[in-house]
C-alpha cells in the first residue's frame, strides 16, 4: 500500500536535547511538507521541499531544521533551541507544489517534553 | 500577506445541515481546500475548489467565491461521525498550503 509513514508516534524530549521526527513516503511525490499543530489550532508550515537536496522555510521554522537526502524521506530535528516543542507534528506530501495537488498526511507524532 | 478566517466552533443536532464558512486574504489565489480532521489523527481530503461555484460530493458540497474571497462547507444529514475538526486551506502558485485554524463541529444526538 502507498502511504506516509511517520515515526515515532510518541516522543518525548529532555531540556536541551535534539531529537528527530522520521518521515517516510512511497507515493514518489516530489514535495513533502511538515506542519506543528498545538491544541485547538490549524496546522502552521514549519519547512517544505520541493525536491531532493532542496527545501524552504515555513512560518515557523525557527529551532527546526531538515533534510532532503531521498525523495522518499524528509526527517524533522527539533533543536535545543526550540523552547515550545511540545505539540503535534504532521508530516505530508503532494505529487509537486506547482500544481496544488492535494496533500496526503502522515499519521502524527506527538511530542511532549519531559 | 495571508489570513484565513473561520468560526473555531459550531454546533449541531443529527439529520441538520451545516455550513462552515471560510474567509481568505492572500495573493497569487491558486484554490482552496477542505479537509476533516478527527481528534489525534491526520487531516482528511474532503474538497478542492479553483472555480466559482458549488462542488457536490455525497452529503458534503463546497462552495468557492474569489471575487468575495470566501468559501463554505455544507455539510447534509449529518451524522455522530461529522464531529470533528474541518480545516481551510488556501493554495498559492508554487508554495506550501496555508490553513486556517479550523472549526469544531460537535454533533449531538
Amino acid at each position: 500500500d502507498g502511504g506516509i509513514t511517520q515515526s515515532p508516534k510518541y516522543l518525548f524530549r529532555k531540556e536541551g536535547q535534539n531529537v528527530t521526527l522520521s518521515c517516510e513516503q512511497n507515493l514518489n511525490h516530489d514535495a513533502m511538507y511538515w506542519y506543528r499543530q498545538d491544541p485547538g489550532q490549524g496546522l502552521r508550515l514549519i519547512y517544505y521541499s520541493q525536491i531532493v537536496n532542496d527545501f524552504q522555510k515555513g512560518d515557523i521554522a525557527e529551532g527546526y531544521s531538515v533534510s532532503r537526502e531521498k525523495k522518499e524521506s524528509f526527517p524533522l530535528t527539533v533543536t535545543s533551541a526550540q523552547k515550545n516543542p511540545t505539540a503535534f507534528y504532521l508530516c505530508a506530501s503532494s505529487s509537486n507544489i506547482a500544481t496544488n495537488e492535494k496533500l496526503f498526511f502522515g499519521s502524527g507524532t506527538q511530542l511532549s517534553v519531559l | 500577506g495571508q489570513n484565513i478566517d473561520q468560526p473555531t466552533e459550531m454546533t449541531a443536532t443529527e439529520g441538520a445541515i451545516v455550513q462552515i464558512n471560510c474567509t481568505y486574504q492572500t495573493s497569487g489565489f491558486n484554490g482552496l481546500f477542505w479537509y476533516q480532521q478527527h481528534a489525534g489523527e491526520a487531516p482528511t481530503f474532503l474538497s478542492y475548489n479553483v472555480l466559482d461555484g458549488l462542488e457536490e460530493k455525497g452529503r458534503f458540497s463546497s462552495f468557492l467565491s474569489r471575487s468575495k474571497g470566501y468559501s463554505y462547507l455544507l455539510l447534509k444529514e449529518l451524522q455522530m461521525k461529522d464531529s470533528a475538526s474541518y480545516l481551510c486551506a488556501v493554495a498559492q502558485a508554487g508554495t506550501a498550503l496555508i490553513f486556517g485554524k479550523g472549526t469544531t463541529l460537535s454533533v449531538s444526538s
